[in-house]
């Protein structure tokens, strides 16, 4: 089975600064996705990025950056020039590539306010 | 097109009643999904749809809970005899297909609260 962990229950950041959420996940498969959603109070989860284990390159979106390291079993995200419409849940997330490779697996999430 | 809907928003039901949440998925998505978000468990995975097939049921916390969909399309999931702790936000999720890391879509929830 595999885990995903958040060890950071809240974040705070001015905007416009930089911010960065941590995430450790741990599996014994080589090919998975990992992917960042977000959840507003609104409730609604959005995808931020997604990250295809095979790929070297770190997933880029706009501001939004991680930092796949497989061998530590690490995928942090960086989010660059925090807005307030920033604010919000975001999760880890974990799929398999293969096999039961429909479900998400999740971290407990960490609570991020960009303040003004 | 539209996002993926659930209704009701909210519901409040007494213990020991059942009740029924609806899930809407964005048009031609062959894959449904229903997570539950609680304050002790976080977010789990409850069982998935292809087409009208469930093949796996194993998320489901106990056989209170059971789901359908018809036409490759709605959902329901349905709570027997409530209990507290049933008490949770239902997420339904669509994707094009199952698996292949396709982005799952939510919807905005079904907050249950059993009273």
């Amino acid at each position: 089975a595999q885990t995903v962990t958040q060890s950071q229950p809240e974040m705070s950041v001015q905007e416009a600064e930089t911010v960065t959420l941590s995430c450790t996940y741990d599996t014994s498969e080589s090919n998975y996705y990992l992917f960042w959603y977000k959840q507003p109070p609104s409730r609604q989860m959005i995808l931020v990025i997604r990250q295809e284990a095979y790929k070297q390159q770190n997933a880029t979106e706009n501001r939004f950056s991680v930092n796949f390291q497989k061998a530590a079993k690490s995928f942090s995200l960086k989010i660059s020039d925090s807005q307030l419409g920033d604010t919000a849940m975001y999760f880890c997330a974990f799929m398999k590539r293969g096999g039961s490779n429909y479900k998400l697996t999740f971290g407990k999430g960490t609570l991020l306010t960009v303040n003004p | 097109g539209a996002g993926v809907s659930q209704s009701p928003s909210n519901k409040v039901t007494e213990k020991g009643k059942d009740v029924e949440l609806r899930c809407d998925p964005i048009s031609g998505h062959t894959a449904l999904y229903w997570y539950r978000q609680s304050l002790g468990q976080g977010l789990e995975f409850l069982i998935y749809f292809q087409g009208n097939s469930a093949p796996d049921k194993s998320g489901l916390p106990s056989d209170r809970f059971s789901a359908e969909r018809t036409g490759g399309s709605v959902s329901t999931l349905t709570i027997q005899r409530t209990q507290q702790e049933d008490s949770a936000v239902y997420l339904c999720a669509s994707s094009l297909v199952v698996g292949g890391g396709y982005e799952q879509y939510f919807g905005p929830g079904t907050r249950l609260t059993v009273t």
